[in-house]
């Protein structure tokens, strides 16, 4: 079964820092990887998607990085804003399953002004 | 365009009560999901569907059933509440599953407490 671990659990940052987020997963044959943003009392939403082909993806002020042999993932947020305060959750899926997502338990970030 | 619409926001239960979670999708994504969020736990699967009249069993699927009559509605039955199926529920699509290109897309969760 994949395991997915994000460090840290939590973090509080100042505004205008660049600030990175980890994920790691046990099972490297992953066709790709996704970040979401969770805010309070909200569902999901997708942030990045990365193909196992891809090693970064851009969006904006973030960054996204994959890793797959070393089963690592990271995504870079640049001068952060409070507007960026939200729990952030990485996902892979399950081996070649198709449907099976493993998400990781997030990290929390705070973005104070 | 709404998205991933669920339905009800909240709901209480009793426990031995009888319910129905709707979802529904204007996307035409032929998956569609089920998660359960809880503290300390993160998100797990429930039940998905890759098409209409297709349905396969997720990590945790003891006390819900499932249907996919249509490509736009996913609708999660809780067969006898129980006090351990408190939790926000959050219903997904994609094209492809995500485990291929297609991002998932959520909708904005149903909070069930079963007292």
């Amino acid at each position: 079964k994949q395991e997915v671990t994000q460090i840290p659990a939590a973090l509080s940052v100042p505004e205008g820092e660049n600030l990175v987020l980890n994920c790691s997963f046990t099972d490297s044959a992953i066709y790709n990887l996704q970040w979401f943003r969770q805010d309070p009392g909200k569902g999901l939403t997708s942030l990045l998607l990365i193909q196992s082909s891809q090693r970064e993806q851009t969006s904006g002020r973030l960054n996204a990085s994959l890793d797959k042999s070393s089963g690592r993932s990271t995504l870079y947020i640049a001068a952060s804003q409070p507007g960026d305060s939200a729990t952030y959750l990485c996902a892979v899926p399950g081996g070649s399953t198709l449907g099976r997502l493993y998400f990781g338990r997030g990290t929390q970030l705070t973005v104070w002004p | 365009n709404a998205g991933v619409t669920q339905t009800p926001k909240f709901q209480v239960l009793k426990t031995g009560q009888s319910m129905t979670l709707q979802c529904a999708q204007d996307m035409n994504h032929e998956y569609m999901s089920w998660y359960r969020q809880d503290p300390g736990m993160g998100l797990r699967l429930i039940h998905y569907s890759v098409g209409a009249g297709i349905t396969d069993q997720g990590e945790v699927p003891n006390g819900y059933n499932v249907s996919r009559s249509t490509t736009e509605d996913f609708p999660l039955r809780l067969l006898s509440a129980a006090p351990s199926q408190t939790s926000v529920y959050f219903c997904a699509s994609s094209y492809d599953g995500g485990s291929y290109n297609s991002p998932l897309h959520f909708g904005n969760g149903t909070r069930l407490t079963v007292t």
